[in-house]
């Protein structure tokens, strides 16, 4: 089976720190993703990966940044974390087909609380 | 940009009755996926679609996409409490490998 582990369950941290989520996936998939997901609003993406090193933005890229040195791990940094900021986070993964997209996986989701 | 709606937002329905849940796309999708997340957890695959008016079954799930592949329709058949949770449609943004989500449709269901 297909794993899309994400270091932490619930974090709280305060305002103004810097934050790193982790993401880590088993099978080798060459798109990684983060989204945030609040009630409402669906989910929104915030950055995605295609392949080491590389990385788009997505809809909501604003005070956010990311990271992918290694195939399998994509991280979600918060620069400087604010209120606004508190919501689920989730990271997904997938192959990368020529012809359209192929099924996500996703984390367990990061609940963050910024206070 | 591209934006991917639901509707409705919330259903409530009695057990046994049926649920239809649309999704309509701005733009021209090349391909459709359906997932379900259940309540505390994440989304998870359901089915794509890619051909123009193509029909999917899934036991009691019946998956549509439409002529133009502009909208998608999930219709659950005799809901049961095991259907709850939230179906969110998606497709690609045009010429990226980015999934845009639908804003999802939460389903409840009445004993």
């Amino acid at each position: 089976d297909v794993k899309v582990t994400q270091s932490s369950r619930y974090l709280v941290k305060r305002t103004g720190e810097k934050v790193f989520l982790e993401c880590v996936q088993d099978m080798d998939h060459e798109n990684m993703f983060w989204y945030r997901q609040d009630p409402g609003l669906g989910l929104r993406l915030i950055y995605f990966s295609y392949d080491v090193k590389m990385k788009e933005k997505g809809d909501i890229p604003e005070g956010y940044s990311v990271s992918r040195e290694k195939k399998e791990r994509f991280s979600l940094i918060l620069e400087s974390a604010s209120t606004n900021q508190t919501s689920m986070y989730l990271c997904a993964s997938s192959f990368r087909a020529t012809t359209f997209l192929t099924e996500a996986f996703f984390g367990q989701g990061t609940r963050l609380t910024v206070v | 940009g591209q934006q991917v709606m639901q509707i409705p937002q919330y259903q409530h329905v009695q057990e046994g009755e049926d649920f239809t849940t649309y999704c309509n796309s701005s733009t021209t999708l090349s391909n459709i996926q359906w997932y379900k997340q259940r309540p505390g957890g994440h989304p998870v695959f359901l089915i794509q679609l890619v051909k123009s008016g193509e029909v999917k079954k899934q036991k009691r799930l019946t998956f549509q996409f439409g002529e133009a592949k502009k909208n998608s329709s999930l219709h659950i058949t005799a809901t049961q409490t095991t259907d709850v949770g939230t179906y969110f449609c998606a497709g690609p943004t045009s010429g990226t490998y980015k999934y845009i989500f639908g804003t999802g449709t939460r389903l409840k269901v009445l004993a």
